[in-house]
């Protein structure tokens, strides 16, 4: 069971947005910025978001995020079927006295 | 452009002590947090623990009495001794360097299979 809450799978067509949750609490979440990341099937995790909503060079900016209280949202629009991946999310933790990760979302581009 | 290669053996004996290392290249490991994180086979990530270049360390709770990460700064390598494994820590392992804020990965390991099998 894993500290922040994602939705395990999620889906869509091309050309269409998504959006993943990431539930916390006021121990993370709440507290400290949040930061996305994509795993490519067979790869290492690769830096989505950080801070929040702000893109490393080189991310497209088909990809968003945003966070509001103890919750955050990684948003992509117009899918494309190289955005199939998993994605996670991921913040610093009081409680822990250390970092926490979602559990993942599995995208899935139909 | 820095670079991140972890190395160690690829299967562990039950009991016995997981040893990794990561070498960094293209930068200094001087003055940044260095981290180690794992993932079993089909699962999501999991935070084992992170060093400072100084050598202050900080660690996941649940791993705390058999973790140890050190830092060789004349190398540009850290280090991940697991004491004590069981089949619960066959995983991918993958180091990564903490930028602004300690859950900000900027540049990983491709990762390294550990297999705890007798």
């Amino acid at each position: 069971q894993s500290v922040l809450t994602q939705p395990p799978s999620a889906s869509g067509t091309p050309g269409q947005r998504v959006t993943i949750s990431c539930s916390g609490a006021n121990s993370n979440i709440a507290s400290y910025t949040v930061n996305w990341y994509q795993q490519l099937p067979g790869t290492a995790p690769k830096l989505l978001i950080y801070s929040n909503n702000q893109r490393p060079s080189g991310v497209p900016d088909r990809f968003s995020g945003s966070k509001s209280g103890t919750s955050a949202s990684l948003a992509i629009s117009g899918l494309q079927s190289e955005d199939e991946a998993d994605y996670y999310c991921a913040a610093w933790d009081d409680s822990l006295n250390g970092v926490v990760f979602g559990g993942g979302t599995k995208l899935t581009v139909l | 452009q820095v670079q991140l290669q972890e190395s160690g053996p690829g299967l562990v004996k039950p009991s016995e002590t997981l040893s990794l290392t990561c070498t960094v290249s293209g930068g200094s490991i001087s003055y940044y947090y260095w981290t180690w994180i794992r993932q079993p086979p089909g699962k999501g990530l999991e935070w084992i623990g992170y060093i400072y270049s100084g050598g202050s360390t900080n660690y996941n709770p649940s791993l705390k009495s058999r973790v140890t990460i050190s830092v060789d700064t004349s190398k540009n390598q850290l280090s991940l001794k697991l004491t004590s494994v069981t089949a619960a820590d066959t995983a991918v392992y993958y180091c990564a360097r903490s930028g602004d804020g300690f859950s900000l990965f900027d540049y990983w390991g491709q990762g390294t299979l550990v297999t705890v099998s007798s």
